[in-house]
């Protein structure tokens, strides 16, 4: 079975650039998640999709960054402009179904973002 | 939003000792406590997903253990060897939702 898949893998830009990062989840995996991991803290989630919808994107800075899953598949996400306090590794994850945090979630490798 | 804590934050252990880290949760609305192991450039994988007070799991030389009422885990490894070095992440959801909040991990480094 194929693991999530990400791209780029890293990625240098310089501030007030923008830069997009996309996933491709597991098969058949309708929930989708993107997490920021900033050095020295643990992943933070940014927004989850069931399927195209967004369930929760309360903790996404929203005057910067967008993202979107249309047909409920592939999920890309957008910064721009991007701040230096944006470097960080963006995590896709997806899981089966949405259960209220019991079902384990895959993680893609991750890309690795340095805001210069 | 939950505060989950881990600690110690860093440990070096020998090769062929056995190791143990903690974290901790709020005990009130428990769901679920997730463990990951993430090691460099690779992807976060899942160890275990606890729902159960009182529950263990094991994978191999890996368990955990899990206390709901007081709000900690457990995570053993016994007989450690050089491919366990890794940083080790726990996370729970909140309050029915899904997505999970992460402490910041224990980083392990196993010396031959």
């Amino acid at each position: 079975e194929a693991g999530v898949a990400q791209s780029p893998r890293y990625k240098i830009i310089e501030k007030r650039q923008s830069v997009a990062f996309w996933c491709n989840p597991i098969s058949g995996h309708a929930t989708l998640y993107w997490y920021q991991q900033i050095l020295g803290q643990g992943p933070k989630l940014l927004i989850q999709f069931q399927n195209n919808g967004v369930v929760d994107d309360s903790q996404l800075p929203k005057d910067r960054f967008s993202a979107e899953r249309l047909k409920g598949v592939d999920s890309t996400l957008k910064i721009q402009p991007a701040k230096l306090e944006d470097s960080a590794v963006y995590l896709c994850a997806s899981s089966l179904a949405s259960s209220g945090g019991g079902n384990e979630q895959f993680f893609g490798p991750g890309t690795r973002l340095t805001v210069l | 939003i939950l505060n989950v804590e881990q600690s110690p934050q860093s440990l070096h252990v020998q090769e062929g000792d056995s190791t143990n880290f903690t974290c901790s949760f709020p005990s009130s609305n428990f769901y679920a406590l997730h463990w990951y192991r993430w090691e460099t450039a690779k992807s976060p994988e899942a160890l275990f997903v606890m729902t159960l007070n009182g529950d263990e799991k094991k994978k191999g030389r890996i368990s955990a253990t899990l206390n709901t009422k007081e709000g900690y885990s457990y995570l053993y490894i016994k007989g450690s060897q050089p491919e366990d070095s890794a940083t080790y992440l726990c996370a729970s959801p909140g309050g029915g939702a899904d997505g999970l909040t992460f402490g910041k991990g224990t980083h392990l480094i196993i010396q031959p």
